[in-house]
């Protein structure tokens, strides 16, 4: 079975543009999670997605959004990208219950220069 | 106070010796327990996950829960080489997991 996927591996911005990043959940899961992990620090939690609704969000700012689509496959937007922004951003899907274990896809890596 | 510490290491042990992680958590109300492996430049790995008090064993790894003292471990017996990554601990509640910032771990041949 295919695991969790991301698109693209790796990314190249400047500061103020935008960035869409996807990923493809494990077949069956139902849930995706996005984190954000810059270097020496654990992942930070962006949002949690479960049947295409918005379950949780983290304390980021309105510059990130996201969507999940019927496929459960979802979505992570940023706008006006900022030097900060640099950072593996890491999919997670689960099958969407609050104890479920969460795998996590290769990630992609953002480098805004 | 961070939600999850983790002491960040580095550990080092010898090979074949057993590697003690620790982490201890804030909210009371967390309901189950991760440990994630993770090598530089890749993404976290699932080890195992832990719900209730007391000690869960898998082959080489072993994690020990306490709930009353917030405080979950992850023992590594006979560490090998490759074991040497850094170790993420994360707690979850209602489906968001909070992460340490990770222990990392050098296990010398």
């Amino acid at each position: 079975d295919a695991g969790v996927t991301q698109s693209p591996t790796h990314l190249i911005k400047t500061r103020g543009q935008h960035v869409t990043l996807r990923c493809s959940p494990i077949s069956g899961h139902k849930s995706v999670s996005w984190y954000q992990q810059v270097l020496g620090q654990g992942p930070q939690f962006i949002f949690q997605y479960y049947e295409k609704e918005e379950r949780g969000r983290g304390n980021f700012p309105d510059r990130f959004s996201a969507r999940q689509f019927p496929n459960y496959s979802s979505e992570l937007n940023v706008n006006a990208l900022l030097l900060g922004d640099s950072a593996l951003y890491l999919c997670a899907s689960s099958l969407g219950g609050a104890t479920d274990t969460q795998y996590f896809g290769p990630g992609t890596r953002l480098t805004v220069l | 106070q961070k939600e999850v510490e983790q002491n960040s290491g580095p550990l080092s042990v010898p090979e074949g010796a057993i590697a003690s992680l620790n982490c201890t958590y804030s909210d009371r109300g967390s309901q189950s327990f991760f440990w994630y492996r993770q090598y530089s430049g890749k993404s976290p790995e699932l080890i195992m996950f832990i719900y209730s008090n007391g000690d869960k064993e898998d082959g080489r790894f072993t994690a020990q829960l306490n709930k009353a003292s917030q405080y979950v471990s992850l023992l590594i017996r006979d560490s090998q080489p490759s074991d040497s990554a850094t170790y993420l601990c994360a707690v979850n509640e209602a489906g968001k997991s909070t992460f340490g910032d990770g222990t990392t771990l050098t296990v010398k041949p």
